[in-house]
């Protein structure tokens, strides 16, 4: 099985750099996903990672490293519409999810 | 391009009631489909995935059944809720092989 875990909550102010760090503990791993949700939405796909290093897609950046079980979703020039709740996604067999981040953007 | 629909949105069941809840997917085939339960303020869990009719994998043990009678429709099934099974339940589907999900809008249930 998988478990992952990344903080409860994060806040930031608006044009800012925010990290969340993801940890897992998993047998069978392909890669790490992460996907965004505001309240009462449907959660997006953001990005994932199958190697190890940086992938990067327009402000949003997400990193793995296999060695530490680690990975993190990196958000730059942060905006208001960013606060969100992010999840990392664990891909073996199915898709686990964290218990998700709550990030809050402040003026 | 691909759709997923989810019904109903929103539902009001009292305790002991069934259940059924549809998704069905447009623009794609042989997708794989997926049932998760998202308690308030925490994270996805998968309760059933599928990767062909009549194929179905169940994560958890629970009161719940899955039935996927087309390629593209998958169903959540209770025959009496119990009050814990509230909750928003969102259907995903994605390509075979891919790693992408994309989600439905879900659906809110509240067990009375």
């Amino acid at each position: 099985g998988q478990s992952l875990e990344q903080p409860s909550e994060v806040t930031a102010v608006e044009g800012a750099i925010v990290q969340i760090n993801c940890t897992y503990q998993t047998s069978g791993f392909y890669g790490l996903s992460w996907y965004q949700q505001h309240d009462g939405g449907a959660p997006t796909f953001l990005s994932y990672n199958a190697l190890d290093g940086l992938e990067e897609t327009g402000r949003f950046s997400s990193f793995l490293s296999r060695s530490d079980s680690y990975g993190y979703l990196l958000l730059q020039e942060l905006q208001m519409k960013d606060s969100a709740s992010y999840f990392c996604a664990g891909e073996g067999r199915a898709l686990t999810f964290g218990s998700g981040t709550r990030l809050q953007v402040q003026p | 391009s691909q759709t997923i629909h989810q019904w109903p949105a929103t539902l009001v069941q009292p305790v002991g009631s069934p259940l059924s809840l549809e998704c069905t997917v447009e623009g794609t085939s042989n997708p794989n489909l997926y049932w998760y339960r998202q308690a308030a303020g925490r994270g996805l869990q998968l309760l059933f995935y599928s990767v062909g009719i009549g194929q179905i994998s169940s994560e958890v043990p629970q009161n719940l059944s899955a039935s996927r009678p087309q390629d593209r429709q998958f169903i959540l099934s209770s025959k009496k809720l119990l009050l814990s099974d509230s909750g928003f339940y969102l259907c995903a589907w994605s390509i075979q092989g891919s790693y992408e999900q994309y989600f439905g809008p879900g659906t809110r249930l509240t067990v009375t």
